[in-house]
């Protein structure tokens, strides 16, 4: 059953402290994304990565690490420098150059910091 | 920066009426379009997409239509079903990257 997954789909955390949000995919994909949607907002992509040990910085990557050591994970680290963390954070994937048609979504973790 | 928006953040329709979703981009050298469907809690899905040679394009219960002259880009559902209410988006590629629209909750009540 092949897919992407991400792990929690809920997950609280006290200010100040970081947190790390699971993103797995067992779609042979080189291609892995971050983003981030506020209510009423469109997504904004933090960080992608298109290939194993390499991975770029996205509109709004400030306070936010990610590292891609293996094909099927790309970990989001959201740091206590991200000022607004709450929100719904979802993970994509896709075959590198090819097309944002074959770009797959996994099912989201919300992030709620109190 | 450049942005796509949606005109409406909420449209209501009735059961197996037509629903037309509709949206406004800025940026002329985008090139290609894509339709999400997002239902509560859950991640996007890809609906159809189009390309800026093209104006028209159909798929199952649904057509976009891409009007460059103005910008707009617009979503038809056929025959809408209360499984078709979620919140709509719609996303263009300048370069790169997608751009991704506020979205449109659409309510169908039966």
């Amino acid at each position: 059953d092949g897919g992407i997954t991400q792990s929690p789909k809920y997950l609280f955390r006290k200010e100040g402290q970081n947190v790390t949000l699971s993103c797995e995919q067992n779609l042979n994909h080189d291609a892995m994304y971050w983003y981030r949607q506020d209510p009423g907002q469109g997504l904004r992509l933090i960080y992608y990565s298109q290939i194993v040990n390499d991975f770029q910085k996205g509109d709004i990557a400030e306070g936010y690490s990610v590292s891609r050591e293996k094909k099927e994970s790309f970990p989001l680290t959201v740091t206590s420098a991200q000022k607004n963390p709450t929100a719904f954070y979802l993970c994509a994937s896709k075959v590198a150059g090819g097309g944002y048609n074959e770009q797959f979504f996994g099912p989201g973790t919300r992030l709620t910091v109190l | 920066g450049e942005s796509v928006g949606l005109h409406l953040p909420t449209l209501s329709v009735q059961e197996g009426d037509n629903s037309i979703i509709n949206c406004a981009y800025s940026n002329s050298a985008s090139d290609y379009f894509i339709w999400y469907k997002q239902e509560s809690g859950k991640g996007p899905q890809f609906i159809i997409d189009i390309r800026s040679n093209m104006d028209k394009r159909q798929g199952q219960r649904v057509t976009v239509l891409l009007n460059k002259t103005v910008k707009h880009l617009s979503l038809q559902i056929a025959a809408t079903q209360p499984g078709d209410s979620a919140v709509y988006f719609c996303a263009e590629k300048a370069g790169t990257a997608l751009i991704f629209g506020k979205g449109t909750t659409l309510s169908v009540s039966s």
